[in-house]
């Protein structure tokens, strides 16, 4: 298995969806990340947690929410999606030690229609 | 705050010939530095990083990366390049020291290599 899972890993949703994408690691990090990538943009922080009772907004937070479930778990919501947020949705983990950089999921590709 | 400019947006080179992909930063504070690859549908892989010591940094797959504090550079480089090369190379950032670790991505290079 691998050590950061992404559910869904492809979505096709309607503009005023609710939609939820989940991630779950078993790297025993306490950080987790939720970074969008869009072509030319690179990759953007949407939230961060660095434990179950920190969530932090990122630098492009709006339009969505974010629950850390468990040390372990830390999903992404678009409470109503947007056709702009069709992307490619990475979850991330590190340790508090920054030396080891992260560890990345295999990403969601999400787009809205 | 941080900041990351990875001067080419794509870089077309031949099998067997040396790349270099370019990478500056800025920031107020002393930073580590990554470089992430990501092949083709799948996440990002770290390549390497710099985090104290000998600016020359070897990563993984041939490839290492030279720090330059003076002219806040951290580019990347392979002599001879493989198709097997071809991704997307992310360069990134984050403040040494303290707690606040969350890094700061460029906007990637697209390597392609040619047969």
């Amino acid at each position: 298995d691998a050590d950061v899972t992404q559910t869904p890993r492809n979505r096709i949703t309607k503009t005023g969806k609710r939609i939820m994408l989940e991630c779950s690691q078993t790297k025993g990090h306490d950080r987790m990340y939720w970074y969008r990538q869009d072509p030319g943009l690179g990759l953007r922080l949407i939230y961060y947690s660095f434990d179950v009772k920190d969530i932090n907004k990122g630098e492009i937070s709006d339009g969505y929410s974010v629950s850390r479930q468990a040390q372990a778990k830390f999903s992404l919501s678009l409470e109503s999606a947007i056709p702009n947020q069709t992307a490619l949705y990475f979850c991330a983990t590190s340790d508090w030690d920054s030396n080891y950089g992260y560890t990345f999921g295999s990403g969601t590709r999400l787009t809205v229609v | 705050a941080q900041s990351v400019t990875q001067l080419d947006s794509q870089v077309p080179v031949f099998e067997e010939a040396p790349v270099e992909l370019r990478c500056n930063y800025s920031s107020s504070v002393s930073v580590y530095l990554f470089w992430y690859v990501q092949y083709p549908n799948q996440g990002l892989q770290l390549l390497l990083k710099y985090l104290s010591g000998s600016t020359l940094v070897k990563g993984i797959n041939g490839f290492e990366a030279e720090f330059n504090k003076s002219q806040t550079s951290f580019h990347l480089r392979k002599p001879s390049v493989h198709i097997s090369d071809t991704a997307e190379y992310f360069c990134a950032v984050n403040p040494s020291g303290g707690s606040n670790y969350k890094l700061t991505f460029g906007k990637g290079t697209l390597l392609t290599v040619n047969p």
